[in-house]
């Protein structure tokens, strides 16, 4: 399938080592945020969300932190391995005339060295 | 399987042809997405439904049309493909608003 890794940041980590991966968004107003994972030739899928009313949430060897005052979002993968190499996508929601709208990151590429 | 499927995987067209892709999702939900996702731009909205008969534009409708006539289906229909339709589509679903998507693992779309 078509790569969708080209043109993107890229992150190179060492297998084992933390990796972090940001966003910045652009709606003040966004309430609900989103991390999706996309391997080559696959649809996007959930990683972890964060609400608007939390700066932290952990899942498992995942933590999304969320700053409000400068909109900034990032992912912290813990102890990467080789099957977290993917394409990583923010998103966020926000009420837009009555439709939530959900809108998304260009995207970073990690890359995991073994 | 329970999920969201999209047919068909890979589909090559000419230009000027009709083309309509196949959305099914079996958990209910309320909230059908169609996207498109190309090189440098990332994944962008192209139409949405809110429920069953309620359909809307997104950032890029141009010379696509939808419908969404029973929840669990949302054709997209490209009416006379063009050469900038080629892209990667994707659909997706949700139960709310302010809920996570789920995504179909797309359609890879050429138009020669």
């Amino acid at each position: 399938g078509e790569s969708v890794g080209l043109h993107l940041p890229t992150l190179s980590v060492q297998e084992g080592d933390n990796s972090i991966i940001n966003c910045a968004y652009s709606n003040s107003a966004s309430d609900y945020f989103i991390w999706y994972k996309q391997e080559s030739g696959k649809g996007p899928q959930f990683i972890i969300d964060i609400r608007s009313n939390m700066d932290k949430r952990q899942g498992q060897r995942v933590t999304v932190l969320l700053n409000k005052t400068v909109k900034h979002l990032s992912l912290q993968i813990a102890a990467t391995q080789p099957g977290d190499s993917a394409v990583y996508f923010c998103a966020e929601n926000s009420n837009s005339g009555g439709y939530q709208k959900v809108t998304f990151g260009t995207g970073t590429k990690l890359q995991v060295i073994p | 399987d329970a999920g969201i499927t999209q047919s068909p995987r890979y589909k090559i067209t000419e230009t000027g042809r009709q083309v309509t892709l196949m959305c099914h999702q079996t958990w209910s939900h309320s909230y059908m997405f169609w996207y498109r996702q190309d090189l440098g731009h990332g994944l962008r909205l192209i139409y949405y439904s809110a429920a069953a008969d309620i359909t809307d534009k997104g950032e890029v409708p141009d010379g696509y049309v939808v419908s969404r006539s029973k929840t669990e289906n949302f054709p997209l229909t490209l009416e006379s493909a063009t050469r900038s339709q080629t892209s990667v589509y994707f659909c997706a679903s949700r139960g709310g608003t302010a809920e996570k998507l789920f995504f179909g693992s797309g359609t890879q779309l050429s138009v020669l």
